[in-house]
């Protein structure tokens, strides 16, 4: 079991730009959701997704959006990009009902 | 909203016992986490509790009271791979929408 992936694992885009970070979940996993992670801060809730759709979503821009897939497999997209949007980003997976939750290594983006 | 409070910094002794304190506020409880997250590490899942009283897993106990707002996190017989950020997380309402503290960083002595 290949666990939770994402990639890519690092990324330098330019203010302005857009990206797209990917997520694939542990394995029967059906639910995914995305954090931001700041330098020496704890991880804020960007959205959840759970069959295809936005369950749940935090307070950030709609310049933050994502998707996903029949195969739970998830993208996150920011437009737009600030210098602020610098951070770790996390997926985690887990089943809907379930309390244990698994996050991936993270994409480290940093914008210039 | 939620607001989540825990300790910024701690130091401890290898072999000794740390309890690493969160208070939280919140307005539909659902379970409170913690997780481990090493330097450049993914947070990796170390306890839930969503009823009062403590929960034991090894070395880490996780103690909850709901009244009060108010967890711990024990750790015993610290060895110098416990150095890690522990983050308390409540989770608010249904669904796995969790909230993070800032997190502890805590530091293992010799």
């Amino acid at each position: 079991d290949a666990g939770v992936t994402q990639s890519p694992t690092h990324l330098i885009k330019t203010r302005g730009q857009q990206v797209t970070l990917r997520c694939s979940p542990k394995s029967g996993h059906d639910t995914v959701s995305w954090y931001q992670q700041a330098l020496g801060q704890g991880p804020q809730f960007i959205f959840q997704y759970y069959e295809e759709e936005e369950r749940q979503r935090g307070n950030f821009p709609d310049r933050f959006s994502g998707h996903q897939f029949p195969n739970y497999s998830s993208e996150l997209n920011v437009n737009a990009l600030l210098l602020g949007d610098s951070a770790l980003y996390l997926c985690a997976s887990s089943l809907e009902d379930d309390t244990e939750a698994f996050f991936g290594q993270g994409t480290r983006l940093t914008v210039v | 909203g939620q607001n989540i409070d825990q300790p910024t910094e701690m130091t401890a002794t290898e072999g000794a016992i740390v309890q690493i304190n969160c208070t939280y506020q919140t307005s539909g409880f659902n379970g409170l986490f913690w997780y481990q997250q090493h330097a450049g590490e993914a947070p990796t899942f170390l306890s839930y509790n969503v009823l009062d009283g403590l929960e034991e897993k090894g070395r880490f106990s996780s103690f909850l009271s709901r009244s009060k707002g108010y967890s711990y996190l024990l750790l015993k017989e610290l060895q110098m791979k416990d150095s890690a950020s522990y983050l308390c997380a409540v989770r608010d309402g249904g669904y796995q929408k969790v909230t993070f503290g800032t997190g502890t960083k805590l530091q293992v002595i010799p």
